[in-house]
């Protein structure tokens, strides 16, 4: 079935360091890939997405590259801030029409000053 | 992008009730999701809620114990019946669009249910 396997976190870094959280997907059509986060006390929010193989999907900083050889869609961020302080998710969505997604188990980041 | 609210934001319960959970948009949409969020898990789609009929629900939700209605394209309620303390979880309402082959969807804030 359609499934997406997120790193585990928590995660915590230092201000300005480099992000990578790793996301791998299991899917049997064409899916498209996005990167939701959630900030303390709000709702999911859409960070980035990529509908197709080699798409790059950035925001605020945030990039993730569609890699369909290796099923992953990994987020990068260069620097991060205190600010980015989140649980981010990704997921996949593979059925035409439905919108269905499919989420990972989140990660969350802290990044201390 | 939509403005999503819902209510109430928070609750907490007893074992044997039920609470009917409000998501209500700013515009019309054509797409509503319920999506359950259980503590230290990840989002698990519940529903879609289709305008005018019977919600679709996915494997291992039932309509007697998450009924939803979706009188239009702006408002729906999931009802989370019969609780037990398996149910504290967060609810949130999605939506989406399919103009133009969209498959994004947008969340509302999420309604924390305790049950004791």
């Amino acid at each position: 079935g359609d499934s997406v396997t997120q790193m585990e976190g928590p995660v915590t870094l230092s201000e300005e360091a480099f992000l990578t959280i790793n996301c791998t997907y299991t899917a049997t059509g064409y899916p498209s890939l996005f990167w939701y986060v959630q900030y303390p006390g709000e709702g999911l929010q859409l960070l980035l997405k990529a509908t197709k193989a080699d798409d790059k999907g950035s925001n605020k900083g945030f990039e993730a590259t569609y890699r369909k050889e290796t099923t992953s869609f990994h987020l990068e961020k260069g620097s991060v801030q205190v600010s980015d302080s989140a649980v981010y998710f990704c997921a996949l969505s593979v059925r035409t029409g439905a919108n269905n997604l499919f989420f990972g188990t989140g990660t969350r980041l802290t990044v201390i000053p | 992008s939509a403005v999503i609210s819902q209510k109430p934001s928070r609750d907490i319960c007893q074992r044997g009730t039920s609470l009917t959970i409000q998501c209500q948009v700013d515009s019309q949409v054509t797409m509503m999701f319920w999506y359950r969020q259980q503590p230290g898990q990840s989002l698990t789609l519940i529903a879609t809620a289709n305008q005018g009929s019977e919600a679709t629900y996915e494997s291992g939700f039932v309509i007697d114990k998450f009924p939803i209605s979706r009188p239009n394209l702006t408002f729906s309620t999931l009802t989370v019946s019969n609780m037990s303390p398996e149910d504290s979880s967060i609810y949130l309402c999605s939506v989406g669009y399919l103009a133009g082959g969209l498959d994004e969807q947008f969340f509302g804030p999420g309604t924390r249910l305790t049950v004791l």
